[in-house]
């Protein structure tokens, strides 16, 4: 079956653009997180959505970044006024059920973001 | 401090060699552990969870030592596919299952 897929897989932005990121999750997972991966780290967590409430919002590093996932499937991440220090791999997973509950996050390739 | 700390790497390992790979963990109310595998410019995917009595898959084999809030990975008789970013991974009980990572460890198994 279809994994998580991401959109566009790379980005190149001038510095000052606005831009989106598409994540579409695995059909049926209520969850789904968006994660910052900078280079030689590991991913660091944004937001956590569960179906189409935002649940957790603290890791997103300005008001510039701004997540929604309007009809619990689709989320798209934009960050306003893009700066150097926004580059890095964005990276989207989507896991079954949500609250108090382990189940595997299954991660999509990521949008890699360069901002010149 | 970094919530989750890593062994720094790489590793650089022979093929067949058995290879220890060490992370710390700082917040007590960690409730759940794991190992996930990064190949260069890809996903990370789940390599093996983290049980506290310990547990083996194949040749990996992962401990936890809540106690010292230290968990291990060991690979034995290492093969060229295992050669990835390894990157220790904890959820905390009261974080809406959000994962932790730390910055890997970059193992590379050469002929």
């Amino acid at each position: 079956g279809a994994g998580v897929s991401q959109s566009p897989r790379y980005k190149v932005a001038k510095r000052g653009q606005d831009v989106a990121l598409r994540c579409d999750p695995i059909s049926g997972h209520v969850s789904l997180f968006w994660y910052q991966q900078a280079l030689g780290q590991g991913p660091e967590f944004l937001t956590y959505f569960q179906n189409e409430a935002q649940l957790d919002k603290s890791g997103l590093p300005s008001d510039r970044f701004f997540a929604e996932r309007p009809e619990g499937s689709v989320s798209t991440l934009k960050i306003q006024r893009t700066q150097q220090e926004d580059s890095a791999v964005y990276l989207c997973a989507s896991s079954l059920v949500g609250l108090g509950q382990g189940y595997e996050q299954y991660f999509g390739p990521g949008t890699r973001l360069t901002v010149t | 401090r970094k919530e989750v700390e890593q062994d720094p790497g790489p590793f650089n390992v022979p093929e067949g060699a058995t290879v220890a790979f060490n992370c710390t963990y700082s917040n007590s109310a960690s409730q759940s552990f794991f190992w996930y595998r990064q190949d260069c410019r890809k996903e990370p995917k789940l390599l093996m969870s983290v049980y506290s009595s310990g547990n083996e898959d194949g040749r990996f084999t992962a401990q936890l030592n809540r106690a010292s809030q230290y968990i291990s990975l060991l690979i034995r008789d290492s093969k060229l596919s295992d050669s990835a970013t390894y990157l220790c991974v904890v959820r905390f009980s009261g974080g809406y299952n959000k994962l932790i990572f730390g910055a890997g460890t970059r193992l590379a198994v050469h002929p």
